[in-house]
Order: C-alpha cells, then structure tokens, then sequence
C-alpha cells in the first residue's frame, strides 16, 4: 500500500548488534503491527500498537521491543540481533477489525 | 488459539480454474482474509468472508462455512501474473482495546504454467 513504507529496505548486520527498523504510514491508522515471515512458518505477530505509546506482545515477541510515540511511525527494536532474527519484517496498518494493509518489508540478515 | 492448514504447492495451467483450500480451528473466530503474495513483495488484500457463503470479485472468490471451519479461494480463468502465494488469514475474538489479531496460515504456492 501506499500509504505505508518501511526502512531500511535491505540491512546486514553482525550478531550482537543493536537494530532499529522503521515503519511510517501516511493514513492515520490507529493500528500498526510488526510481523516476521520465515520459510515454513508463514507470517507471524511480533508486536502490535493500538495507539500511541500503547502497545502489546504477539505470537513471537521475545528479543524485540517496538515504540510508537508518533501516530505514523512504529519502530522495531532488536536490542542484540542474533542469527534466528535473520528474517523478512513486515509492518502493517488497520482501523482494529479491518483489512490490515503491509508495507513492502525489510530483509534482514544476521551474521 | 489457532490452527489453520492449506496445501503447500498447487500447479494449475493458464486459462483454467484453481480452488485453494484453507481449513481452521480456532478458539474465536471474528472472520477470515484471503492475501495474495508475489515472491518478494508484500502481501496484498483480496476478500474478506464473515458471514457464511461465496463472496465475488472479478475473477476471485472466496467462500466460507464456519460451522465446518473451511474456506476457499477460488480463482478463474488464470493468468500468469496469478503466479504468487495465496495466504489464509483468520481474525480472531476481540482481544481488548478494539485490537483483533491475524493468525496467518504459511501459504500456499501457485505456479500457473503454459
């Protein structure tokens, strides 16, 4: 979706290291979520927002932290990136019950 | 909490019809998504079902029956570009602070061939 962008884009970073990915949407959506997607295990729910600084764990939540002080930005923090966090990150958007729209994702790999 | 199954890979030719199964059990269910993904691109929407029966939108549909946890995407007279992931999505219950979660199924993997 439009409305929607994610940075950075593509990120090689080494075990250990802090990471900050960034989600920024543009349509005052009050929602936003993190999800992963790894070969044979589909997407899956990081964390989500349901309004600024309120915020709440998913399915996978352990070794990331998110903060949204800011309607339109939700960040997604991995505090010592570890090579199980090598993965595709998407964040997406809604209005609570409805369609949640991605933004593009962002690879990340760590060494 | 859920568990929602599809097949893994399907190969159809151009031209001809699809029906992508998905099936769930669930503990709350508040309605099901059908998201198409092309390799390397972000998942986009393309029906939502709540209600039980067939839901039409060109050349997709999508059906629903809750008492038997089962959905399908149907897809009609294929083209090449339908080659993607289709991925079954099912909302749950209200979970508080008007939040519903998607619990996503690891797709399914259509090749659309000659």
């Amino acid at each position: 979706d439009a409305g929607i962008t994610q940075s950075p884009r593509h990120k090689v970073t080494e075990t250990g290291t802090p990471v900050t990915l960034r989600c920024h949407q543009t349509e005052n959506h009050r929602y936003m979520y993190w999800y992963r997607q790894d070969p044979g295990h589909g997407l899956r729910l990081i964390h989500y927002s349901y309004g600024v600084k309120d915020t709440d764990k998913g399915e996978v939540s352990d070794g990331y932290s998110v903060s949204r002080s800011k309607t339109e930005d939700f960040l997604l923090t991995l505090e010592s990136a570890t090579s199980s966090q090598t993965s595709v990150y998407f964040c997406a958007m809604g209005q609570g019950s409805d369609t949640q729209y991605f933004g593009p994702g962002t690879r990340l790999t760590v060494l | 909490g859920q568990n929602i199954d599809q097949p893994t890979e399907m190969t159809a030719t151009e031209g001809a019809i699809v029906q992508i199964n998905c099936t769930y059990q669930t503990s709350g269910f508040n309605g099901l998504f059908w998201y198409q993904q092309h390799a390397g691109e972000a998942p986009t929407f393309l029906s939502y079902n709540v209600l039980d029966g067939l839901e039409e939108k060109g050349r997709f549909s999508s059906f629903l029956s809750r008492s038997k946890g089962y959905s399908y995407l149907l897809l009609k007279e294929l083209q090449m570009k339908d080659s993607a992931s289709y991925l079954c999505a099912v909302r749950d219950s209200y979970s508080g602070a008007g939040s519903y979660q998607l619990t996503f199924g690891k797709g399914t993997k259509l090749s659309v061939i000659p």
